[in-house]
């Protein structure tokens, strides 16, 4: 079955510390660009950080530039986020997402996407 | 790239067609416009890529268009499963973002 699974989310006091993980099975993951997408409560959609296929051209936001960062291990399918400094207001629901498109960039649509893993910083 | 999604809310009955606006700030290549349908307590699914193009699985009934700074998504014969947050996105430049959604009732 073609699937992401994230886990990692927790209860954080701010200035905390988290590493989120998104494991992907059925399909070849070094193909795909990869994103993490966050959803406060009550809010939309948020994109956060994108990569490569391959692992290049990490992207985040400026909201989380300097204290987040995404990398993936493509040997063990897995997408990382590692957020340092949590503010109260990274108090979200993370999803990592697909890019449609097993061109290795991270410049289409999301075609599959994982389940959450809730984050709260208080 | 700001987007913004009209109207904000909308309710409609089984057997109606509903559609929803979605405005960019800029303008954006068509290639890079997508829709997507969240229903509570899962996560966002891709209805439309491309600004017309519909993904895998997704039903004849939902159709989308739109060029430059202006996308619509139209859905007809409603059904209750249809209801729903709908959102559009972009990915023309980075950083990508949604529009505020769109919730869908259908009663």
């Amino acid at each position: 079955e073609v699937q992401l699974m994230e886990s990692g989310g927790d209860l954080v006091q701010p200035g905390g510390y988290l590493r989120l993980s998104c494991s992907g099975s059925g399909f070849t993951f070094r193909n795909h660009g990869m994103s993490w997408v966050r959803q406060a409560p009550g809010k939309g959609p948020e994109w956060v950080s994108g990569i490569t296929g391959v692992g290049g051209r990490p992207f985040h936001i400026d909201a989380v530039k300097g204290r987040f960062t995404i990398s993936r291990d493509n040997s063990k399918s897995t997408l990382y986020l590692e957020m340092n400094n949590l503010r109260v207001d990274d108090t979200a629901v993370y999803f990592c997402a697909r890019d449609r498109s097993p061109g290795g960039s991270y410049d289409d649509a999301f075609d599959l996407w994982g389940q959450g893993t809730a984050v709260t910083v208080s | 790239i700001v987007l913004t999604q009209s109207p904000v809310t909308l309710s409609l009955s089984p057997g109606n067609s509903a559609t929803i606006f979605c405005r960019a700030s800029v303008r954006i290549d068509s290639g890079t416009l997508a829709w997507y349908r969240q229903r509570p307590g899962q996560a966002p699914s891709l209805l439309i890529y491309g600004a017309s193009k519909r993904a895998s699985g997704i039903s004849e009934r939902i159709s989308a268009s739109g060029s430059g700074t202006d996308f619509t998504l139209t859905l007809i014969r409603l059904e209750p499963d249809d209801s729903a947050v709908y959102y559009c996105q972009q990915c023309d430049s980075t950083p990508y973002t949604f529009g505020q959604g769109t919730k869908l009732e259908i009663k």
